[in-house]
């Protein structure tokens, strides 16, 4: 069985600080991983993906993946309110298709 | 900016009815794909089609449901006997062909079984 898995939280950080998140993964062939963003009631939102082991920075947010510990965490650097919301680690393995999703951190941005 | 759209927003139906929900896909869009997501829980994926026809499916995607793309805009899925445990948000989403790792969710469709 493939699995994601993700610290619940919530994570509270202070507005301006820097978030961490990180996520794990069980299968050593996954190709793709991804974070999305998904605000209550709403659609997840894709803020980056990462394929190569190292840092990929996107503006505010940093994806950084290594393989051979099977994590992949995201930096949210100058943390805002607005980005108060559950984000969730996704992986894809061999096959095309299919995405393994955890469960998501909520994140909490206090001003 | 084009955006992939769901409707209904809610349905609610009885156990044992059948629902269809329907999906508007981005128009240059090849690769089409159904998840679901019970309150509080993970995202599931379902099933992906491509070049009409499913390109895969998941344990979840049995012979209850099925998928669709009756003409060239929308993408449906369709669910015969509905029961209490697929009460969830059903997303669907698209990418094009140039885009393997971007995948855009719609709104979703929150469905609840009586």
């Amino acid at each position: 069985q493939k699995e994601v898995e993700q610290n619940s939280g919530p994570l509270s950080v202070p507005e301006g600080a820097i978030a961490s998140l990180n996520c794990t993964y069980s299968d050593r062939g996954s190709q793709s991983f991804f974070w999305y963003r998904q605000y209550s009631g709403k659609s997840p939102e894709l803020i980056m993906f990462i394929y190569s082991n190292g840092d990929k920075e996107d503006g505010r947010f940093t994806a950084q993946l290594n393989k051979a510990s099977q994590y992949v965490s995201l930096l949210i650097r100058d943390s805002q309110p607005s980005d108060s919301a559950t984000y969730l680690c996704a992986v894809r393995g061999d096959s095309n298709y299919q995405l393994i999703w955890g469960a998501g951190t909520k994140l909490i941005i206090k001003p | 900016e084009p955006e992939v759209t769901q409707t209904p927003s809610h349905q609610v139906t009885q156990m044992g009815q059948e629902v269809i929900l329907r999906c508007v896909p981005i128009s240059n869009h090849l690769y089409f794909y159904w998840y679901r997501q019970i309150l509080g829980q993970k995202v599931e994926f379902l099933v992906s089609f491509y070049n009409n026809e499913i390109s895969e499916k998941s344990e979840i995607f049995d012979d209850q449901f099925s998928v669709e793309r009756p003409d060239g805009s929308n993408f449906t899925l369709k669910i015969r006997s509905t029961k209490l445990e697929d009460s969830a948000m059903y997303f669907c989403a698209s990418r094009p062909d140039s885009q393997q790792e971007t995948q855009y969710f719609g709104p979703g469709t929150r469905l609840l079984v009586l």
